[in-house]
């Protein structure tokens, strides 16, 4: 069976301070992945998806990146992080044809001080 | 369609009563729907999907209906429980591959 892996699933970071949160798929092949954010009581935000390696799609401008090195590995980033950009961080995977539920990991829980 | 900046509806129901948690939707291309369940602290949980060419779905206590003309999906959650307690989403796409768009969510709260 298929399972998503997030970690870490709390940080705590400074303002100022680079990010890398990671996410990794297992028991399928060429998925399509996601990563979202998520403010305390609010709605899900699509960030960036995925079809490929190497295949990044950017939905909001913003000072965080993502990179896909290997097939089932998703990688969110920041140089420099913000205080707006605390929340809660969501990985998911989807198969990768039409008409594909979406399935989420644990999380993040990120607070930037 | 997606709502981010706003606060989530609250819809508080008795245990035992039947729950019906509404959402429309925008895109009238939109084909596929999906509902999840969000408990605090985790990652959103498939519960049921629907693909346009239905109006209604089953599963293990919970229904979801599709009218397409009024561009509105509801779940309905048979004799809620305590662990029913939760935000539930919609979300919807439409064919090609692309990302589902959810809809601003519910809080549902099941009163003992």
């Amino acid at each position: 069976s298929q399972t998503i892996h997030q970690w870490p699933a709390t940080l705590v970071q400074p303002v100022g301070s680079p990010l890398s949160l990671e996410c990794t798929v297992e028991g399928t092949s060429n998925p399509n992945l996601y990563w979202y954010r998520q403010a305390a009581g609010r709605g899900l935000q699509l960030l960036f998806y995925s079809v490929g390696i190497g295949q990044i799609s950017s939905e909001v401008p913003q000072n965080l990146s993502a990179s896909r090195p290997q097939d089932r590995q998703f990688i969110l980033s920041s140089k420099k992080l913000l205080l707006s950009d605390s929340g809660f961080y969501l990985c998911a995977w989807s198969g990768g044809t039409d008409n594909q539920p979406q399935h989420f990991g644990d999380g993040t829980r990120l607070s930037i001080l | 369609g997606e709502s981010v900046g706003l606060h989530l509806p609250t819809l508080s129901v008795q245990e035992g009563d039947n729950s019906i948690i509404n959402c429309a939707y925008s895109n009238s291309a939109s084909d596929y729907f999906i509902w999840y369940k969000q408990e605090s602290g985790k990652g959103p949980q498939f519960i049921i999907d629907i693909r346009s060419n239905m109006d209604k779905r089953q599963g293990q206590r919970v229904t979801v209906l599709l009218n397409k003309t009024v561009k509105h999906l509801s779940l309905q959650i048979a004799a809620t429980q305590p662990g029913d307690s939760a935000v539930y989403f919609c979300a919807e796409t439409y064919s090609g591959n692309t990302p589902l768009v959810f809809g601003k969510g519910t809080r549902l709260s099941v009163i003992a």
